[in-house]
């Protein structure tokens, strides 16, 4: 089982629609991170939350830390939001390198 | 506002050359972590350095070795290049360990 797990793992949905990718985790945090990777390209970093609700434009991002869970939020999608969208658990101090999960692959079609 | 600076972008090197990678962090950024991504794969954590010193060490192969220099700059050296080692290597620099990542663009490897 790995310790950052994202669902679904593909996702296809119409221009307009809300979208919800989920996160889940199974070790000590000392925060999350929410991460876009577009086809051959680098990483952008969208959120880091530690607790709480963040937003940025259309993008949404909450953790519940009780329950080692994050969701990331689009609304009003947009074909130029296809990509793949990254959580990593960041590690407690000491030992903060990145846990990445398996991504999800957003397609937004017009 | 200055990003993380990785060179260079793409580099093509035949089996059992060798490479080096560099990645510039953020200015003040102490911390830098180096991480691969194979095709179609998870990002993979490498190793890292905090205040020149390694800090932490992952799945890195003994063909690789790394350093931070006194500017934070840090370089990936990698030897005797195999055909798994294509991937996309990427950098983060953090301060302190208490501020986000920010990322670099990557550096494609391709070892033909």
């Amino acid at each position: 089982k790995n310790e950052v797990e994202q669902s679904p793992q593909n996702l296809t949905a119409q221009e307009g629609e809300f979208i919800t990718i989920n996160c889940s985790y199974s070790v000590g945090i000392s925060a999350l991170h929410w991460l876009q990777q577009h086809p051959g390209g680098g990483i952008v970093s969208l959120f880091m939350l530690s607790s709480g609700k963040k937003k940025h434009g259309r993008l949404i991002a909450t953790i519940n830390i009780q329950e080692k869970h994050s969701s990331l939020h689009i609304t009003a999608s947009h074909p130029r939001d296809s990509a793949v969208y990254i959580c990593a658990a960041r590690g407690v101090f000491g030992n903060e390198k990145l846990t990445f999960g398996t991504g999800t692959r957003l397609t937004i079609i017009p | 506002a200055a990003g993380v600076i990785q060179s260079p972008r793409h580099l093509i090197k035949e089996k059992r050359e060798t490479a080096t990678l560099k990645c510039y962090p953020i200015p003040r950024h102490d911390t830098v972590y180096w991480y691969q991504q194979g095709p179609g794969q998870d990002p993979q954590f490498l190793i890292s350095f905090y205040e020149k010193m390694q800090s932490d060490k992952g799945s890195i192969p003994d063909r690789f070795s790394a350093q931070q220099f006194s500017d934070y700059h840090s370089e990936l050296n990698m030897s005797s290049l195999e055909l798994g080692d294509s991937a996309l290597y990427f950098c983060a620099s953090s301060r302190d360990g208490n501020y986000g990542y920010t990322f670099g663009s990557g550096t494609r490897l391709t070892v033909v």
